[in-house]
């Protein structure tokens, strides 16, 4: 089945470590990417996104994303983290022909450590 | 401008019972949204709607209802709740684009 797959379930880093979160999906034709991301007991909200143009997508917060289409990947890095990242952080992705359904991946815990 | 408001924002309900879960947009939004998140799962699509008056089915519509008689209103209807249903609802909204705004969740217990 296609599927939108984020390998890393939790994280842990420290202050100032660099952040890669993996985002793998299994679509083909053209998609537009997202990450959101959930603070603790909030709602999700839009850290990035990409539907066309350069690869290389920055965010807010310091976040970007790199879409490399022959890897069908759309990792989110942030080179220095903050304790404030704690997270949970989601990768989606809506297909091709997909009208304007998300598919989303199953999550990334991160926690940050002072 | 309120965005995307989920009533309730929790809720306690027996095996049996049912209940409608209100998601109201203020932003003219055709799109609507309703998604269950559990554990390890992320978030799968219950129901949506693409306009006012129509309604479709997502990933996991069973025992699900949903109805959209104004544009501004989403709602989900659980005719009778299940121990499996207990999870945390998202409502969320878009334009024509893709982009889709989430309320804040409401966090149902089914016992």
């Amino acid at each position: 089945a296609q599927s939108v797959s984020q390998h890393n379930h939790h994280v842990i880093l420290s202050e100032a470590a660099s952040l890669e979160l993996g985002c793998n999906y299994s679509y083909g034709g053209t998609v537009n990417l997202f990450w959101y991301v959930q603070y603790p007991g909030q709602h999700l909200q839009l850290l990035l996104k990409y539907f066309s143009g350069d690869p290389l997508v920055k965010g807010i917060k310091g976040f970007e994303a790199e879409f490399i289409k022959s890897k069908f990947s759309f990792n989110l890095r942030k080179p220095s983290v903050q304790w404030s990242d704690t997270a949970e952080y989601f990768c989606a992705v809506k297909p091709p022909g997909g009208g304007n359904k998300l598919t989303f991946g199953t999550g990334t815990q991160l926690k940050v450590e002072l | 401008n309120a965005g995307v408001t989920q009533t309730p924002k929790f809720r306690v309900l027996k095996t049996g019972q049912s209940m409608t879960l209100l998601c109201a947009q203020d932003m003219n939004h055709e799109y609507m949204y309703w998604y269950r998140q559990d554990p390890g799962m992320g978030l799968r699509l219950i129901h949506y709607s693409v306009g006012e008056g129509t309604t479709a089915k997502g990933e996991v519509p069973d025992g699900y209802n949903v109805s959209r008689l104004k544009k501004q209103n989403f709602l989900l209807g659980l005719e009778s709740a299940a121990p499996s249903q207990t999870s945390v609802y998202f409502c969320a909204s878009s334009p024509l684009g893709t982009l889709s705004y989430f309320g804040n969740g409401t966090r149902l217990t089914v016992t």
